[in-house]
C-alpha cells in the first residue's frame, strides 16, 4: 500500500458543478493534511490546509478529514474551467518533515 | 515578498556532466527541502535542511547526488555523472518552521539529460 493515494483521473466535471478528489494516507497519526493545486508546467500551489476531523471552508474549496477513516478530500463548488489542474495530496508521514504526495489528480473542468 | 527562487529554469545536459542547481529560499525559512518529479507523478522527497543542517537525505536515489546548503539560506542540488533516469523537474520548497506549516514550492528546474 503506498503511503498517499489519490484516484490518478482523468476527472470531468462540468462547469458550475461540484468537483469531489478523495484521498487515502497510511499513517494513522499524521497530524496534518495538504491540497495543492499544480498546473501544467508549473509548481504546486497550497489551496487548503486541514488538521482537525470535520470539514474547513474557503471560499468554494472545503477539505473534509477523517482521521478514523483515514481520508480526506477536497471539494470544489461550482467549477470553473480554471480549476483545471493536477491537484496532489501531501502528508506528512512518521512524525517526518518532508511531505508524501500522492500522485495526484487531474480534473479538467468542461464548460 | 518574493517567493522561492530557482535557477536554471531549464538544463539541458549530456550523459555523464555534472549538473549544479540552485535555490533562494524565501528569506527567514528555517527549512528546506528538495523534490524530484517525474512526468505525471507527485513530487518525491530528496533531502531536507533545517538552517545549514542536513537531517534528512533518505530520499536521494544514489550518491550521485549531493546537496549542501552552507550558510543556511542558499542551496544548491549537484547530481554527478547525470544519467537519463535523472530527467526531471527538481522542485525546491522551504518553510517558516514546524511540520504543519506551509511549504512554498519554487518554480522548479526542469532537467533533460540527454
Amino acid at each position: 500500500q503506498k503511503e498517499v493515494e489519490q484516484n490518478s483521473g482523468p476527472l470531468s466535471v462540468p462547469e458550475g458543478a461540484i468537483a469531489s478528489l478523495n484521498c487515502t494516507y497510511s499513517d494513522r497519526v499524521s497530524q496534518s493534511f495538504f491540497w495543492y493545486r499544480q498546473y501544467s508546467g508549473k509548481s504546486p500551489e497550497l489551496i487548503m490546509s486541514i488538521y482537525s476531523n470535520g470539514d474547513k471552508e474557503d471560499g468554494r474549496f472545503t477539505a473534509q478529514l477523517n482521521k478514523a477513516s483515514q481520508y480526506v478530500s477536497l471539494l470544489i463548488r461550482d467549477s470553473q474551467p480554471s480549476d483545471s489542474a493536477t491537484y496532489l495530496c501531501a502528508v506528512p508521514i512518521q512524525g517526518a518533515q518532508k511531505l508524501v504526495f500522492g500522485q495526484g489528480t487531474r480534473l479538467t473542468i468542461n464548460p | 515578498g518574493a517567493g522561492v527562487s530557482q535557477s536554471p529554469r531549464y538544463k539541458v545536459a549530456k550523459r555523464g556532466q555534472d549538473v549544479a542547481l540552485r535555490c533562494d529560499p524565501i528569506s527567514g525559512h528555517v527549512s528546506l527541502f528538495w523534490y524530484q518529479q517525474a512526468l505525471g507523478q507527485g513530487p518525491e522527497f530528496l533531502t531536507y535542511f533545517q538552517n545549514e543542517a542536513q537531517l534528512d537525505k533518505s530520499g536521494l536515489p544514489s550518491d550521485r547526488f549531493f546537496a549542501e546548503r552552507p550558510e543556511g539560506s542558499v542551496s544548491t542540488l549537484k547530481i554527478q555523472r547525470t544519467q537519463q533516469e535523472d530527467s526531471a523537474v527538481y522542485l525546491c520548497a522551504s518553510r517558516y518552521g514546524l511540520a504543519k506549516e506551509t511549504q512554498y514550492f519554487g518554480p522548479g528546474t526542469r532537467l533533460l539529460v540527454l
